[in-house]
Formats: C-alpha cells, structure tokens, sequence
C-alpha cells in the first residue's frame, strides 16, 4: 500500500548548522512531493515542492532533492535560524490525488 | 484572499457524543480534503471533494463519520457517535487543482473525546 517513512523523528541542531529530514515512499506513480511545516499551534503551510521531472529544487537556504529510482526524497535546510523549528512533513501524491504523508520531524535549533 | 478556516478550533466532548466540525475553503477551490493526525502520527487522509461530489472516501475510519459538502462550498464532519480513538487534529485543505499543486491548510480543529 501507499506509505511514506519519514526520518528523523526529531533532530537538534544548532544555529547555523544546516539540517537534513529524509522520506522514502513505495508508490512509483508517485509524482509530487510537497514538505509542509507547521509551526507550534499553526496550520501547515507549504515550504516547498518537487515534481518528479526535476531531481532538485533550491529556494534560499531550503532545498529538496529526490531520487525517483531509490524511492527517496529529502529535505535541506542550511544555515539554520531558531524560527526554523518546526515540524516538518514530507508527503507524496500519486495517481489517487491525495496527498500521503510522512509522521514528521520535530526540528529543534538551538541558539 | 482568507485562507481555509475551521471551527471550532478545539472540542471536548464525551464518549458517545456527537461533533460536527466545519471547513471554509478558500474561494474558488474546487477541491477540498480533510485529514487527520492522530498525536505523534502522520497527518493521514480521510477524504476528498471535488465540489460537491465526494472523489475518495477511502480514508474515512467507519460510518460513524460522515462528511458533507452542500452546494459545493464549505464542507462539514459530522463524527455520531464519538470514541476515545477518534481524538486528534483533524485538518482540512483545500486546492485549485487536484494534481500537483499545493493544497492548503487550515488551522485544525482539536478534538478531544473523554
């Protein structure tokens, strides 16, 4: 079945360290991959997206890269600031349109 | 443009109760899903609308919930009657289109059953 696997759960950096969230999935009509993060008591929001034509995408200091043939996808994030923390979800969307999501990382920085 | 809102944003309720929660999306979207994230679990889909005909219920638990969209516009959750395990978030988004564009979220309704 459809299912991504999201890690780590939680990851501490500090300031100015850069930061790396990983997520494989197993449908391989999978096409689009969006990386939500959701501030405490926040909505989800969109930070950015990849589609399967495209192995990476940059936009300042955030960065995702995927491998279509390993099944992975993962998230960059350099130079790390304390609005940073977070939790972040991966997430996938097929052929069925709804979008699966990973279980999230907690990312903490630390000043 | 107000982004999708949701109401209540939280709820308690007993056990056996029932709650209904309201989605607003945003104006114009066609699409409209809502999910859930059960405490330190992925945010896991329940079902999508196009307008006001439902697209892909596969996600919904049981028939103890039932979800609505009259009209095509804003959508309801109605959860009759309530257990300890449907506790959780339950988040609704909305799109454009269905297919590989962003889908957003509202804020999220926090409900707890005791």
């Amino acid at each position: 079945g459809e299912n991504v696997e999201q890690h780590p759960s939680t990851l501490s950096v500090q300031e100015g360290d850069s930061a790396v969230i990983k997520c494989t999935y197993s449908d391989s009509a999978s096409n689009y991959f969006p990386w939500y993060k959701q501030e405490l008591g926040k909505r989800p929001q969109l930070i950015i997206d990849i589609r399967s034509n495209v192995g990476e995408k940059k936009d300042q200091r955030i960065a995702v890269t995927l491998n279509k043939t390993a099944k992975h996808f993962s998230l960059h994030i350099t130079e790390t600031q304390p609005e940073d923390s977070a939790v972040y979800f991966c997430a996938e969307q097929g052929a069925t349109n709804k979008l699966i999501f990973g279980t999230g990382t907690l990312l903490a920085v630390q000043p | 443009e107000a982004g999708v809102t949701q109401f209540p944003s939280h709820s308690v309720i007993e056990k056996g109760q029932t709650v209904t929660l309201r989605c607003d999306p945003i104006s114009g979207h066609d699409n409209l899903y809502w999910y859930r994230r059960v405490m330190g679990k992925e945010i896991k889909f329940l079902l999508h609308f196009v307008k006001e005909s439902k697209q892909d219920e596969s996600g919904m638990p049981n028939n103890r919930f039932l979800a609505e969209r009259t009209g095509g516009t804003y959508s309801t959750l109605k959860v009759q009657p309530a257990e300890l395990e449907d506790s959780g978030v339950y988040f609704c988004a909305s799109s454009q289109a269905h297919m590989n564009t962003e889908a957003f979220f509202g804020q999220g309704t926090r409900l707890t059953v005791v």
